[in-house]
């Protein structure tokens, strides 16, 4: 099955400076590459995602790449902002999605 | 629209008890999804279905956990008997189509055994 490994495990940053998570996945069939955002007590919250046809995709401060060769992927949030703070999940399947085990982001004002 | 719901939000029981949890997806989602998370993991797929019908229930530790869906709308999981290492968040999630559609979660139950 996919093993989605995800580095660094908690990640502090200054308020206005880049955040920057990268997750590699084992199974070359994996087509697709969500991340997720999971505040306390509440459920995981899809931020973007990305597709293995892409090898780039920005949504304003948020951007996610994909090197299907490597076999990694990675989340780029520019312009840090406290509500920015949270748990981060990659994710890679198709059929189905395996995590990784979260990045603890913390940004300090 | 309306998010996934679940219930109950807190759970706690002794082990070898049972439990069940609830989930109704978000209307018109064919694709249901069980999540089991624990402290400091990320979620784990338990069961996933499609419709009526199981996509894949390879995580699932059958000889203690069951989940179904009425109607393709909403699910139950349950676990029987409950293990100390059963305690975690377990997670609803439910999507349009399959995986590859944006999965929507609910706010999960915490169930703590003793």
């Amino acid at each position: 099955g996919e093993n989605v490994e995800q580095h660094p495990s908690t990640l502090s940053v200054q308020e206005g400076d880049s955040a920057v998570i990268k997750c590699t996945y084992s199974d070359s069939a994996s087509n697709y590459f969500p991340w997720y955002k999971q505040e306390l007590g509440k459920g995981p919250q899809l931020i973007i995602d990305i597709r293995s046809n892409v090898g780039e995709k920005k949504d304003q401060r948020i951007a996610v790449t994909l090197n299907k060769t490597a076999k990694h992927f990675s989340l780029h949030i520019t312009e840090t902002q406290p509500e920015d703070s949270a748990v981060y999940f990659c994710a890679a399947g198709d059929y189905k999605l395996s995590f990784g085990a979260g990045t603890t982001v913390t940004v300090r004002a | 629209e309306a998010g996934v719901a679940q219930s109950p939000r807190y759970k706690i029981i002794e082990k070898r008890q049972s439990v069940a949890f609830w989930c109704n997806p978000i209307s018109g989602h064919a694709t249901l999804y069980w999540y089991q998370q624990i402290l400091g993991q990320g979620p784990k797929l338990l069961i996933q279905f499609q419709n009526n019908g199981v996509v894949d229930d390879s995580q699932l530790p059958k000889d203690r956990f069951s989940a179904e869906r009425l109607k393709g709308v909403d699910s139950t999981l349950k676990i029987q008997p409950a293990k100390l290492e059963d305690s975690a968040v377990y997670l609803c999630a439910s999507s349009l189509e399959g995986p590859t559609y944006e999965q929507y979660f609910g706010p999960g139950t915490r169930l703590t055994v003793t």
